[in-house]
């Protein structure tokens, strides 16, 4: 089986902009997860979505928003960056054994 | 508040020496741990979960209730352990996981 997708691996973004962040599960995975990795604040919960609704939520503002599509597929994006949000931004999927998370790559967002 | 606590950053280790990586965790209910690890250049993985009760790679952890402690063990460190490992704790039986801020691990041959 394929892994855990993400695009894109690396990107740059000025402040005040927006950002889309991509996640591709492995096939059969229904549950999506996002995750910020900072130096600072190590890994931290965005949210879960499973079945397109939403199913956990983390301690991010607003600003901070996710959906999943049909397939699985999932999307998160960032609006009106700051330069704290700068980060390694890692999704993850689950097959169904709670805690167990297939990772992927991450997506290193830089906010300048 | 659901908090993990990994107090060191870094254990470097002789091959052959036993390793232990620490991890105290605060939560109020039931819980369930895990000890996740990035080798260089690989991604994020699983590596154990308590309820297995199993070992993986020759490393062992016991949930300590009493302790609140779920510590990483392995009796003789390898060069290929050498790695980023993390200890995390599941809110409430679901996929939202609260990690500790990680060991970094060095297996000196």
């Amino acid at each position: 089986k394929a892994g855990v997708t993400q695009t894109p691996r690396y990107l740059i973004k000025t402040r005040g902009q927006q950002v889309t962040l991509s996640c591709s599960p492995i096939s059969g995975h229904r549950s999506v997860s996002w995750y910020q990795q900072t130096p600072g604040q190590g890994l931290q919960f965005l949210f879960e979505y499973f079945s397109e609704t939403q199913r956990n939520k983390g301690n991010f503002p607003g600003r901070f928003s996710g959906r999943q599509f049909s397939n699985s597929r999932s999307e998160m994006n960032v609006s009106t960056l700051e330069l704290g949000d700068s980060a390694l931004y890692l999704c993850a999927s689950n097959g169904g054994d709670t805690g167990e998370l297939f990772f992927g790559e991450g997506s290193r967002l830089t906010v300048l | 508040a659901q908090r993990v606590t990994q107090p060191e950053k870094l254990l470097s280790v002789f091959k052959g020496a036993p390793v232990e990586l620490k991890c105290n965790y605060s939560y109020s209910g039931s819980p369930e741990l895990f000890w996740y690890v990035q080798y260089s250049r690989q991604r994020l993985q699983l590596l154990l979960r308590h309820i297995s009760r199993e070992s993986i790679k020759g490393f062992t952890a016991d949930l300590n209730k009493g302790e609140t402690s779920f510590h990483l063990k392995k009796p003789f460190a390898q060069e290929e352990d050498s790695a980023m490992y993390y200890c995390a704790l599941s809110y409430y039986g679901n996929n939202r996981l609260a990690f500790g801020k990680g060991n970094q691990v060095v297996v000196i041959p």
